[in-house]
């Protein structure tokens, strides 16, 4: 089935470690992006990316890192730099029109030791 | 200021009741598009509807239906004959075709319980 395919489920963060989350696509989907969520909130655009080797900023990107180096894969590292990454993280991708939906994988709790 | 709004935190609605959830909006952009999403507790992200701005008709899928009110930047999702599945977290979002960061904007949700 195609999808998008987020790991790990659940990911414990040492003080001052970097921690890198996974998301891989197999829908053909050019535009991948990555949004954070707290508890009660709403979704908050950390980085998106349009096209490979391509990324940008979002609303809060501070403190975290992308890169696309392949179509299918969007990796996200939160970085020490971010000193609140207790959070729900979630994947996304979306095909070529604006009328389309974001599809969405199951998310990361990322949780500090 | 806010772009998405959600007025309501949470909702109590019995079974087999319709429900609305609001949602209002603000954008300068004359092309944008409204998204609902479903978040039950497991928390993925369910796509239901979607409302373009130049769209003439409201939108509908199913049990689900949005009330676009443009010049009023509402655009409710209402559910038919709610069931207890339907108990979960739901978000309004815009996409603003025109510029700026692409992505969607999330409201903070609305937490709807549905009660047997």
């Amino acid at each position: 089935d195609g999808g998008i395919t987020q790991s790990p489920k659940y990911l414990f963060r040492k003080e001052g470690q970097n921690v890198t989350l996974s998301c891989e696509q197999n829908l053909n989907h050019d535009a991948m992006y990555w949004y954070r969520q707290d508890p009660g909130q709403g979704l908050r655009l950390i980085y998106y990316s349009q096209i490979v080797n391509d990324f940008q900023k979002g609303d809060i990107a501070e403190g975290y890192s992308v890169s696309r180096e392949k179509k299918e894969s969007f990796p996200l590292t939160v970085t020490s730099a971010q000193k609140n990454p207790t959070a729900f993280y979630l994947c996304a991708s979306q095909g070529q029109y604006s009328n389309q939906p974001q599809h969405f994988g199951d998310g990361t709790r990322l949780s500090i030791l | 200021a806010q772009k998405i709004t959600q007025t309501q935190p949470g909702m109590f609605v019995q079974e087999k009741e319709a429900v609305t959830l609001d949602c209002t909006y603000d954008t300068s952009d004359p092309s944008y598009g409204l998204f609902w999403y479903k978040q039950p507790s497991s928390g993925e992200m369910i796509f239901l509807i979607y409302q373009g701005s130049y769209d003439q008709q409201n939108a509908t899928e199913g049990r689900y239906s949005l009330n676009f009110q443009k010049a009023r930047k509402s655009a409710n999702l209402v559910i038919s004959a709610s069931q207890l599945g339907d108990s979960a977290m739901y978000f309004c979002a815009m996409r603003e075709v025109g510029g700026g960061a692409d992505g969607l904007t999330f409201g903070k949700g609305t937490h709807l319980i549905i009660q047997p």
